[in-house]
């Protein structure tokens, strides 16, 4: 099973600043990769997936990168709206997803 | 637009067994491939099961292989999950989500969900 290691755990931001997330598994998943938002007491919404690919809808300030074991997703300035918890998920059997990391206001 | 609504849920003793369901609309089941994912409380996502758009084919996560068992009826537009011997680590919102792959090519992508259904099982 692939093991998905989101950090951090918190990230504290202000609106308008730039937020980095990071996704690492324990084996090299090639693209195989995607990110949820979720907020409180909603499902999940498709962000990226593909490791780079927008979802439909999804602003041009949320973008994804990485290969391998490593992935990234990167929004570039925080709008209110984006004050959630990020999943990653791993795309290959046992589907797997990351701890979280959520991102509150500072 | 896709509608994905779950039903089944509720307060269940160990060991009891318990069907959710999950109707589909807005879009052409039988086309899809369905998950259920779920949620404990306070805590993260954890994928289920997943049935391929015709049923002949299915994936269960190891915690509940042997347990659960996902099915459909794309007569009815519905998804289903029987759980039996349940345990109180079964405890959770469960979602039912569709693929975003059509057909015979499943992406193992979740683009819509449903709002959830509650189990709880406790004594």
């Amino acid at each position: 099973e692939i093991v998905l290691t989101q950090s951090p755990a918190t990230l504290s931001l202000s609106p308008g600043e730039r937020a980095t997330l990071s996704c690492r598994a324990s084996q090299s998943v090639s693209y195989d990769l995607a990110w949820y938002q979720q907020k409180p007491g909603q499902a999940p919404r498709l962000l990226i997936y593909d490791a780079s690919s927008r979802a439909t809808a999804i602003p041009a300030r949320i973008s994804g990168s990485g290969s391998g074991t490593d992935f990234t997703l990167t929004i570039s300035s925080l709008e209110p709206e984006d004050f959630a918890v990020y999943y990653c998920q791993n795309g290959r059997f046992p589907l797997t997803f990351g701890g979280g990391t959520k991102v509150e206001i500072k | 637009q896709v509608q994905l609504v779950e039903s089944g849920g509720g307060v269940v003793q160990p060991g009891r067994s318990l069907r959710l369901s999950c109707a589909a609309s807005g879009f052409t089941f039988r086309s899809y491939s369905m998950h259920w994912v779920r949620q404990a409380p306070g805590k993260g996502l954890e994928w289920v099961a997943v049935s391929s758009y015709d049923g002949s084919n299915k994936y269960y996560a190891d915690s509940v292989k042997g347990r659960f068992t996902i099915s459909r009826d794309n007569s009815k537009n519905t998804l289903y999950l029987q759980m039996n011997s349940l345990r109180a680590e079964d405890t959770a919102v469960y979602y039912c989500s569709r693929d975003k792959g059509y057909g015979d090519y499943p992406t193992n992508w979740f683009d819509s969900w449903g709002q959830g259904t509650l189990v709880t099982v406790s004594s």
